[in-house]
């Protein structure tokens, strides 16, 4: 049973075309993140929401946006992408309270080519 | 200095060894990951340790708290098992939604 869903897993777009990736998750986790995985690097936090609050990390460049319209759904914008912004996208999910650590669910990954 | 640190970084076995993948950490931690990643895949979620030790089918991983140390443990390997395997620790404290990656081990099990 799928649990984080990707979709697409694989996206194409033009140099500047503004792109879209979804996420979305049958386990009612309340955090959501999004990864940007380079080729042969570890993968690298973007941004989570916590509930409904957005957490931006420090170095994510402003080209990068993301919506939680639901607890289900999470969906990363590029607004402008760049020959560099060529990676794979992960969504992960968790379930986190206070003082609760829980583990991660990854999704399948979205490869996204800018041409 | 990375804060997670594998070894080794490449791994080729035949099939049916016994694999050890290690992975040391310098800071404090609330949980370590162990995580499975196929070429050009996704990542599969192995264990997620705080203390002692975990066993699911074939793999096995441990923790050494106090000695900021990891193993994950594969027995009786097989063709199917080569992968990346990423170590992953999730801080303490008030950034504990964050989780720092070692460089993963590309693991080869030959037939």
């Amino acid at each position: 049973d799928a649990m984080v869903i990707q979709n697409p897993r694989y996206q194409v777009t033009q140099f500047g075309k503004p792109v879209t990736l979804s996420c979305s998750q049958t386990l009612n986790h309340n955090v959501m993140y999004w990864y940007q995985q380079k080729s042969s690097q570890a993968p690298k936090l973007l941004f989570h929401y916590y509930d409904k609050d957005f957490n931006n990390e420090a170095d994510t460049p402003d080209n990068f946006q993301s919506r939680r319209p639901n607890t289900s759904f999470c969906f990363l914008d590029i607004r402008s992408p760049g020959l560099g912004d060529a990676a794979m996208y992960l969504c992960a999910t968790s379930r986190d309270r206070a003082g609760f650590t829980y583990e991660q669910y990854f999704g399948p990954g979205t490869r996204l080519t800018v041409t | 200095k990375n804060e997670v640190e594998q070894s080794p970084q490449n791994l080729t076995a035949q099939e049916g060894e016994f694999i050890t993948i290690n992975c040391s950490y310098s800071v404090g931690i609330s949980a370590l990951h162990w995580l499975q990643q196929h070429p050009g895949g996704g990542i599969v979620s192995l264990f997620m340790l705080s203390s002692g030790k975990k066993k699911h089918g074939r793999l096995i991983a441990t923790i050494n708290i106090q000695e900021k140390h990891s193993s994950l443990h594969i027995t009786a390997s097989h063709p199917r098992d080569s992968a990346v395997y990423i170590c992953a620790v999730r801080g303490s404290g008030g950034s504990n939604y964050k989780l720092t990656f070692g460089k993963g081990t590309l693991l080869t099990v030959n037939p």
